[in-house]
């Protein structure tokens, strides 16, 4: 079962922040975010794998909020190399060992001068 | 450290014509390997993981196929390609944590 992402596309000023959202249906082992820029592969940010876990790099951080079965990307004092598109995956409880992942149809993240 | 090879990273082919495309991990022994698929501007989706040499699982049932001949290498293939197999091709390694993809193939089938 795809998660499903919100919003689908923001468009932020340098130096503002952004909030991005993926829910999934079904209980979740752990939820990991991919930042893609145009013709690249994905690039892996972060995994959380508990519920309440929170993580930061630089500044992007995530949350996971187990109950809900939902985390939020946080996107703070946004950068011109932040843009591209941010991807949500889920892996369920359910997964066997390899822990296979579903993606979100992605977020499509434009910060501007 | 680890690294993932794919290739070739383009590739142009006829409908109807087999395909083959190789990836492969340097730095970690028995990954996960997974093969996905992005059409353009859209989603990953996911074709086939490995958990080991022979083991091959589908999560979606088409023309393509993938082989996993020894521990650091995984192959999708098919016999005959369709218009609807063109897209970004993107193969992934983990271990325990997050997934690690390579450059990707972009194939065009006309």
């Amino acid at each position: 079962q795809q998660p499903v992402q919100s919003p689908q596309a923001v468009i932020l000023r340098e130096g503002e922040d952004a909030v991005i959202n993926c829910s999934s249906s079904k209980a979740l082992y752990s939820v990991h975010w991919y930042r893609q820029k145009h013709g690249e592969a994905p690039v892996f940010l972060m995994i959380l794998l508990k519920g309440g876990e929170q993580k930061g790099h630089d500044k992007i951080s995530a949350s996971f909020n187990e109950k809900k079965q939902q985390s939020s990307l946080y996107l703070t004092a946004s950068q011109l190399s932040y843009s591209g598109t941010y991807f949500c995956g889920t892996d369920l409880i359910s997964s066997g060992s390899a822990r296979q992942l579903t993606f979100g149809s992605g977020t499509q993240l434009t910060v501007l001068p | 450290s680890q690294t993932i090879h794919q290739w070739p990273a383009t590739l142009v082919q006829p409908v109807g014509s087999p395909l083959s495309l190789e990836c492969t991990v340097e730095g970690t022994s028995n990954p996960n390997l997974y093969w996905y698929r992005q059409a353009a501007g859209r989603g990953l989706q996911l074709l086939f993981y490995s958990v080991g040499i022979g083991q091959i699982s589908s999560e979606v049932p088409q023309n393509l196929s993938a082989s996993r001949p020894q521990d650091r290498q995984f192959i999708l293939s098919s016999k005959k390609l369709l218009l609807s197999d063109s897209g970004f091709y993107l193969c992934a390694w983990s271990l325990t944590g997050g997934k690690f993809f390579g450059p990707g193939t972009r194939l065009t089938v006309l």
